[in-house]
């Protein structure tokens, strides 16, 4: 079934980095732009980054900018979100999550999700 | 401004009818979608595009968009219904996306 899975959460010192992985089954990862969205403790949902479906745009919210890279490993399925620089106020849940639109379109929906995976950032 | 507005929290008697709304300019150009969040729970898209429910979500659920607001309609909440609800957007450039800061609904 159609299905995304997070890992490589944790604890790590501020200024440390850290990667996530979140590995896509049931489809094709090549076909969709696929999103990270992270929340903090109690707090909203807050979008991070989005790769296109082709791979060949990247964007990112400004509190990651710079410091945080989107990329992925279509021949394993798997989207990453390597964190560098890490701030405590980046201490969230991180969500992947799938999206059949693209840029240049009217729409989006996350429609697939997984379950997340915890990074505390905490000296 | 990129920023969508919402009420923090809205509270609707069992069997009722409850609407949530969501300002921002963007919303002029794009869609709204709106994702339903449960305690512990990763969100689950409810309401994307022009009133478009994903295959397993009731018809009890449904979208409309005017102007810079959208909204999101419960008609006979049920008490699974009680979660936080958030509506998402692209901002202004399109690149971009950016979700409200969720609405709390309490089924009573």
């Amino acid at each position: 079934q159609v299905q995304l899975v997070e890992s490589g959460g944790g604890v790590v010192q501020p200024g440390r980095s850290l990667r996530l992985s979140c590995a896509a089954s049931g489809f094709i990862v090549s076909a969709y732009a696929m999103h990270w969205v992270r929340q903090a403790p109690g707090r909203g949902l807050e979008w991070v980054a989005v790769i296109s479906y082709d791979g060949s745009n990247t964007y990112y919210a400004d509190s990651v900018k710079g410091r945080f890279t989107i990329s992925r490993d279509i021949s394993k399925s798997t989207l990453f979100l390597q964190m560098n620089s890490l701030r405590p106020d980046d201490t969230a849940v991180y969500y992947c999550a799938r999206d059949p639109y693209g840029s240049g379109t009217y729409y989006s929906a996350f429609d697939v999700w997984g379950q997340g995976t915890m990074v505390s950032v905490s000296s | 401004s990129s920023d969508l507005t919402q009420d923090p929290a809205v509270s609707v008697a069992l069997g009722r009818t409850v609407r949530i709304t969501c300002q921002g300019d963007s919303l002029r150009t794009y869609y709204a979608s709106w994702y339903q969040q449960r305690p512990g729970q990763a969100p689950v898209l409810v309401i994307y595009g022009n009133n478009n429910r994903p295959s397993g979500i009731p018809d009890r659920f449904s979208g409309s968009n005017s102007g810079n607001t959208a909204s999101l309609t419960i008609t006979g909440a049920q008490a699974e219904d009680e979660a936080d609800y958030y509506c998402k957007s692209r901002d202004s450039t399109g690149d971009l996306y950016v979700f409200g800061i969720g609405t709390k609904v309490t089924v009573l």
